[in-house]
């Protein structure tokens, strides 16, 4: 398995501002996830974060809103920008282990409140 | 794209068997996952079937049928804290997790 610290757990914003959530994970990936999940509803992806390239966004996200950092294999920031209260959801990262399932784990997750 | 359907919401009883069933439509099939994800927290990993047929583990079982875009989760002698979501996910060759929509899982005693 893979540990990931994700933070800050929670949040409370106010409309307009912005949020960086940190993913730490304990040994190296090559790429990294960030997921959406709105109240009642499933994961979303967002983007997929490699080292050393821009993360490549899904349709409906933009890097103007949701700029994502990947310094390196352990670590990345995804940013919500502007916020609006549309944009309260809990938002978690997830990387993937090589091996015979591939399989996804995922951080703890933020769940951000817009007001 | 992918189209993954599961129930929204399914109530069983404490000690009796459920079967949560997932469709799916893919361009390029590369395995089906489920996940658990209790309320507030984090999905967690149960299984995964890239062949046809059925994968066992202890109270959880999966069956997917890739000819007929189906999979599904069996939970035998449910216990309470088996209440929460279980979310089926399906990757597209070769690397594109998509999940549905997720089945809210009531036990009740």
């Amino acid at each position: 398995s893979a540990v990931i610290s994700q933070k800050p757990s929670r949040d409370i914003c106010q409309r307009g501002t912005s949020l960086t959530i940190q993913c730490q994970v304990d040994s190296q990936v090559t790429m990294m996830f960030w997921y959406r999940q709105q109240p009642g509803q499933s994961l979303t992806l967002i983007a997929t974060a490699n080292q050393g390239s821009e993360a490549t966004y899904e349709s409906g996200f933009v890097i103007d809103k949701f700029p994502i950092s990947r310094p390196n294999l352990t670590f990345s920031t995804l940013t919500v920008s502007n916020m609006s209260p549309e944009d309260s959801s809990i938002y978690l990262c997830s990387v993937e282990r090589q091996g015979a399932n591939e399989k996804l784990f995922f951080g703890s997750g933020t769940q951000l409140s817009v007001l | 794209g992918q189209n993954i359907d599961q129930p929204t919401e399914m109530t069983a009883t404490e000690g009796a068997i459920v079967q949560i069933n997932c469709t799916y439509q893919t361009s390029g099939f590369n395995g089906l996952f489920w996940y658990q994800q209790h309320a507030g927290e984090a999905p967690t990993f149960l299984s995964y079937n890239v062949l046809d047929g059925l994968e066992e583990k202890g109270r959880f079982s999966s069956f997917l049928s890739r000819s007929k875009g189906y999979s599904y989760l069996l939970l035998k002698e449910l216990q309470m804290k088996d209440s929460a979501s279980y979310l089926c996910a399906v990757r597209d060759w070769p690397n594109d997790m998509r999940f549905g929509a997720g089945t809210r899982l009531t036990v009740k005693p």
